[in-house]
């Protein structure tokens, strides 16, 4: 079975640039969920997907920040335009229904630089 | 909402010796509660979980946590660490009804010298 994927691993960019992350999660997951961890900081919830609707967004910090996930299948995450504090490492996680419990898988994670 | 407090941001050890993570949460329901361990170079993964029954959990790798509901704590052991226990470890909880996002520690990277 493969894990979660994302794309890119890395992304430097400069202040005011689009970028757009991508994350592909397990097969047949129905949940999906972004994360991220600013440098010293906790890993914090941005948002959940469940098949191809918004269950929770309340962790996205602001209007800079759209999540999409067309189909129920792969996510993407834009920031427009990025500054400076978007720089961290964003991870992708996916779950499959059922229990609360049930475990999240997690990608890579993207470490996204800002200039 | 809730939050989650791990004590130790870093720990530095010689192989063989005793380990323990705290962890402490704060919310007044029931949680979940999760340990991941996070390798140099590799992905976040499960160590090990605890949501109901025997409050000693056994995870991966020779690794246990209890939980203590009086205290609000979920700590991790493990009874001789390897070098290849060097990694960061996170603590993490979350609430059944609130579509199961999880609310990490903010990690403790632990540092094992051969």
């Amino acid at each position: 079975e493969a894990g979660v994927t994302q794309f890119p691993s890395h992304s430097v960019i400069e202040k005011g640039q689009t970028v757009t992350l991508r994350c592909d999660p397990i097969s047949g997951h129905d949940n999906l969920y972004w994360y991220r961890r600013v440098m010293g900081k906790e890993i914090k919830f941005l948002l959940h997907f469940v098949k191809e609707s918004k269950q929770d967004e309340s962790g996205m910090p602001n209007n800079r920040f759209l999540a999409e996930r067309t189909g129920g299948t792969y996510s993407t995450l834009k920031v427009q335009p990025a500054e400076l504090e978007d720089s961290g490492v964003y991870f992708c996680a996916s779950r499959r229904g059922g229990a609360s419990y049930n475990e999240q898988f997690f990608g890579p994670g993207t470490r996204l630089t800002v200039l | 909402a809730q939050s989650v407090s791990q004590h130790n941001h870093h720990v530095i050890l010689s192989e063989a010796a005793s380990l323990e993570l705290g962890c402490n949460y704060s919310y007044g329901g029931t949680v979940n509660l999760f340990w991941y361990v996070q390798y140099p170079g590799q992905h976040l993964q499960l160590l090990l979980k605890y949501f109901s029954g025997d409050p000693l959990v056994k995870g991966i790798k020779g690794f246990e946590a209890e939980f203590i509901k009086s205290k609000f704590s979920f700590n991790l052991r493990k009874p001789s660490v390897q070098w290849s226990d060097t990694a960061e470890y996170f603590c993490a909880v979350n609430v059944g009804t609130a579509g199961n996002k999880l609310t990490f520690g903010g990690g403790t990277r632990v540092l094992v010298k051969p």
